[in-house]
């Protein structure tokens, strides 16, 4: 089945020990999202790609960088991770077109010791 | 820029009973609207969408939604609830005037289902 796959499940850091979190989609959707979400908070929009154009929201920190190689693949890098960044990380992707659905992959949950 | 509110953290209702999460947006105009649900473990689903039109939108899995104007809200509504429907339920809303349909969520209303 066509999907949105999150690895790994759970990561495990030390904090400002950077870490990269990744997600490969099978959709061939053009757009890519990372969103933050921390426990009983709403999911937060990190970035977005529509193809290689790069969307940062305003809000998102600078240790928060994300690279996206090809159409599959999206990166998200955490320079130096701090406590308050254990949250889960969500990918999603769609199609580019206002009626379009968000696909998301199932998380990683990361840990920072 | 809109924002969501969804007033109920917790909802907890009995198997076969009905169903009704609220769910406010703050928006100048019609926003798009959507509601997705995220099962333990697992990534977010999307149950319903409103864009324009028919007020009423039908989902997956038996939902729907109403969009009142008047009162800026888009509730979630089921006649009767299965276990299975325990799950986080998130309301969004999306900006039509930059085109975008890129979701801003709420925190969500987690569904407690007693057998």
């Amino acid at each position: 089945d066509a999907m949105v796959i999150q690895n790994p499940r759970y990561q495990v850091t030390q904090f400002g020990k950077p870490v990269t979190l990744s997600c490969s989609q099978t959709l061939n959707h053009n757009v890519m999202y990372w969103y933050q979400q921390k426990s009983s908070q709403a999911p937060k929009l990190l970035f977005h790609y529509y193809d290689k154009d790069f969307n940062n929201e305003a809000d998102t920190p600078d240790n928060f960088q994300s690279r996206r190689p090809n159409t599959s693949f999206c990166f998200l890098d955490i320079r130096s991770p701090g406590l308050g960044d254990a949250a889960m990380y969500l990918c999603a992707t769609s199609r580019e077109g206002k009626d379009e659905k968000l696909f998301f992959g199932s998380g990683t949950q990361l840990s920072v010791l | 820029a809109q924002s969501v509110t969804q007033p109920d953290i917790h909802i907890t209702v009995s198997e076969g009973a009905s169903l009704e999460l609220r769910c406010n947006y703050s928006y100048g105009a019609t926003p798009y609207l959507f509601w997705y649900v995220q099962s333990p473990g697992q990534g977010l689903q999307l149950l319903l969408k409103y864009f324009s039109g028919d007020t009423l939108v039908q989902g997956i899995k038996g939902f729907e939604a109403e969009f009142k104007r008047s009162q800026s809200s888009f509730n979630l509504r089921k006649p009767s609830v299965h276990w299975s429907d325990a799950a986080e339920y998130f309301c969004a809303v999306g900006d039509p005037t930059g085109g975008s349909y890129i979701p801003t969520f709420g925190r969500g209303t987690s569904l407690i289902v007693h057998p």
